[in-house]
């Protein structure tokens, strides 16, 4: 693995159902992060880990929830999905602290919810 | 409400021109003012940064210029070229790593 890596590319998922979007970075980076990206809208921030086994709420969190049990992986679920969250999804990771803040990003998961 | 202001949503410029996209923001907790470029069908990468103690960066083509007392940053792309289409997202963030994106700037570069 270099980078980021995310799965699955793209699902079609019905609504209320459950979904689990992979996130896996191999840079040893403190930090991750969640977005969604919608048309007009840029990146929101969904939900940040700032270190293992603590996480927080971005802007959009509703609907969301995530885990980060260790410094390689940040799972983004859904717990029942609603079409609202029909979006490209990218996850993110950085160091936390230093002279960059540099984000790196994902490919992205496109998810249509049905 | 988006904490940045990004404008304007698309623009077309001539191969070798000027591309200028602006922002602006409200919350004086930012310190980190990054641009980002991204290709269809890609995540966004950083293109260039900057922090407000400077009020003009530049990488190669690419220039920010900052201006803190009002709060607005904008990147020039000089010679702008056809392989710099791509959608440019301004972004702020805080200490703390929250990052607030703008909502893009879709340019294209005519040959």
């Amino acid at each position: 693995i270099a980078g980021i890596t995310q799965a699955p590319t793209s699902q079609i998922l019905a609504a209320g159902r459950r979904m689990t979007l992979r996130c896996t970075q191999d840079m040893r980076h403190n930090a991750m992060y969640w977005y969604r990206q919608d048309l007009g809208l840029g990146l929101r921030l969904i939900h940040y880990s700032n270190t293992a086994g603590t996480t927080g709420k971005g802007e959009v969190p509703d609907g969301y929830s995530v885990s980060r049990a260790n410094t390689d992986d940040f799972p983004l679920t859904l717990a029942s999905a609603v079409p609202s969250q029909t979006s490209v999804y990218f996850c993110a990771s950085s160091f936390l602290a230093g002279v960059s803040n540099e984000q790196f990003f994902g490919p992205g998961t496109r998810l249509t919810v049905l | 409400q988006q904490q940045v202001k990004q404008s304007p949503q698309s623009l077309i410029v001539q191969k070798g021109g000027i591309s200028i996209i602006n922002c602006a923001y409200e919350n004086t907790a930012f310190d980190y003012f990054p641009w980002y470029q991204q290709f269809p069908g890609k995540g966004p990468a950083l293109l260039i940064a900057i922090r407000p103690d400077v009020s003009e960066k530049k990488e190669g083509r690419f220039t920010i210029s900052f201006n803190k007392s009002a709060k607005q940053f904008s990147l020039h792309i000089m010679d702008s070229q056809p392989g710099d289409s791509a959608t440019y997202f301004c972004a702020a963030s805080t200490p703390i790593n929250d990052m607030r994106f703008g909502a893009g700037t879709r340019l294209t570069v005519k040959p």
